[in-house]
């Protein structure tokens, strides 16, 4: 199975910075990797699809990028919104759909 | 607009049974593969299943293989999970995902259910 390792666990910062998440994949994915956005009691929301597609309805300012066993996303101006816990996912090699350990954003 | 509603979710003895439904609308539902996720309280995502748009293949995390099963009925737009040989650690909030696209294998989920709590207690 592949392992997906996101950091930071968690992070602290203020409306207007620009976060960056990883996440690092044990194996090559080929950018077969999903992000979410989960906000507390709620379902994830799809963010990016192919590592760097953005779902639609989901606002410019995130982005994602990588490729072969590390990809990142970005939210280039954080928003009072965008407060929640981000997960990556792997669909490259399934079964099992395989997710990072979930990255929390906190407000500074 | 795509709608997820999962039932079923409750407080079970160890070793006992649960059946969860999700009921969707507002997609063709036989045209596209569905999973079922889960999440136990304050940890992260976990996938559980998938079965393809027409109940032919179906794919189970190993954690569950052999205990969960996967099921579908098109007629009635409705997505099934029969958990036997519950144990503590299937306590989760349980969530009904669509299949991004209508393809034959599991890639990533575009609508979520508003998730139904399973609990495994004694």
């Amino acid at each position: 199975d592949i392992q997906m390792t996101q950091s930071p666990s968690s992070l602290s910062a203020s409306v207007g910075d620009r976060v960056t998440i990883t996440c690092r994949a044990s194996q090559g994915i080929s950018n077969s990797l999903a992000w979410y956005q989960q906000k507390p009691g709620k379902a994830p929301k799809l963010l990016l699809y192919a590592a760097s597609r953005l779902e639609s309805g989901v606002p410019s300012r995130f982005s994602g990028s990588g490729s072969g066993t590390d990809y990142t996303l970005t939210i280039s101006s954080l928003q009072p919104e965008d407060f929640a816990t981000y997960y990556c996912q792997q669909y490259y090699t399934t079964p099992p759909l395989t997710f990072g350990g979930g990255t929390k954003v906190e407000i500074k | 607009q795509v709608q997820l509603v999962e039932s079923g979710g409750g407080v079970v003895q160890p070793g006992g049974s649960l059946r969860l439904s999700c009921s969707a609308s507002g997609f063709t539902f036989s045209s596209y593969g569905m999973h079922w996720v889960r999440q136990a309280p304050g940890k992260g995502l976990e996938w559980v299943a998938f079965i393809q748009y027409d109940g032919s293949n179906k794919y189970y995390a190993d954690s569950v293989k052999g205990r969960f099963t996967i099921s579908r009925d098109n007629s009635k737009n409705t997505l099934y999970l029969q958990m036997n040989s519950l144990r503590a650690e299937d306590t989760a909030v349980y969530y009904c995902a669509k299949e991004r696209t209508p393809v034959t294998t599991p890639y990533y989920f575009d609508y979520w259910g508003q998730g139904t709590l399973v609990t495994v207690s004694s």
